[in-house]
């Protein structure tokens, strides 16, 4: 039951570029969603959130819009940086306990 | 500035063993997660523990799996009589309050196990 998709397993983007990488979730009672970033080796890290009532949210480099209509957002790294280079989880809540995160996007940022 | 802290890394048991996985939370927090990664599959919830309180546990298995989290020392995710599909990555969060605030969970590195 993936009720959190990324269906790019990954992307690749040349430095200085943007990067767009999306999320389509199902479960119309999902209220707020949030972007991890995760390097091999290590835990996903917190990166940015935006709850159902914004359709924006805005951080630095980093942008996560919302389409509750369409049930798909997507965040927006500009300028990529190799650094950026990392997968991807997009993660949605009910409001309740139980985080559902999609499969992920590997990023490739070339320099 | 400890973060969350995973203990071990990496653990290899054979058919029919335990595995016992800890987790230290960030000092100050009070609530623990556990999430499985299987291979190509995004992180699946599995528990979520107060101090020496299951709050929900609607994505452990029935069988085989338990977790704790003790008034003193870390959580325990523990896995009895492993099975090959127990393999994955085994990631603990923590947060200062409930999920129920939104508050942003903070990963550890993860336990990589492997059932051989």
């Amino acid at each position: 039951d993936q009720q959190v998709k990324q269906n790019s397993p990954s992307l690749s983007v040349q430095e200085g570029r943007i990067s767009i990488l999306n999320c389509d979730y199902t479960n119309s009672m999902f209220d707020y969603f949030l972007w991890y970033k995760k390097y091999p080796a290590e835990g996903p890290t917190f990166l940015i959130s935006i709850s159902s009532i914004k359709d924006k949210n805005e951080d630095g480099r980093f942008t996560v819009f919302l389409n509750k209509s369409a049930k798909h957002l997507s965040l927006h790294i500009v300028p990529s940086q190799p650094g950026d280079s990392a997968v991807y989880f997009c993660a949605a809540s009910a409001g309740n306990n139980d985080m559902r995160f999609g499969a992920g996007t590997r990023l490739t940022v070339k320099p | 500035n400890a973060g969350v802290m995973q203990n071990p890394r990496h653990l290899v048991r054979r058919r029919g063993q335990e595995a016992r996985l800890r987790c230290s939370p960030m000092k100050g927090h009070s609530h623990v997660y556990w999430y499985r990664q299987l291979p190509e599959e995004g992180l699946k919830f599995m528990v979520y523990l107060q101090k020496e309180n299951i709050i929900d546990e609607s994505g452990m298995p029935k069988e085989r799996f338990s977790a704790e989290f003790p008034k003193e020392g870390p959580s325990i995710l523990r896995i009895q009589q492993v099975v090959r599909g127990d393999s994955a990555a085994y990631f603990c969060a923590s947060s200062p309050s409930g999920f129920s605030s939104y508050n942003e969970q903070f990963f550890g590195p993860g336990t990589r196990l492997t059932v051989l």
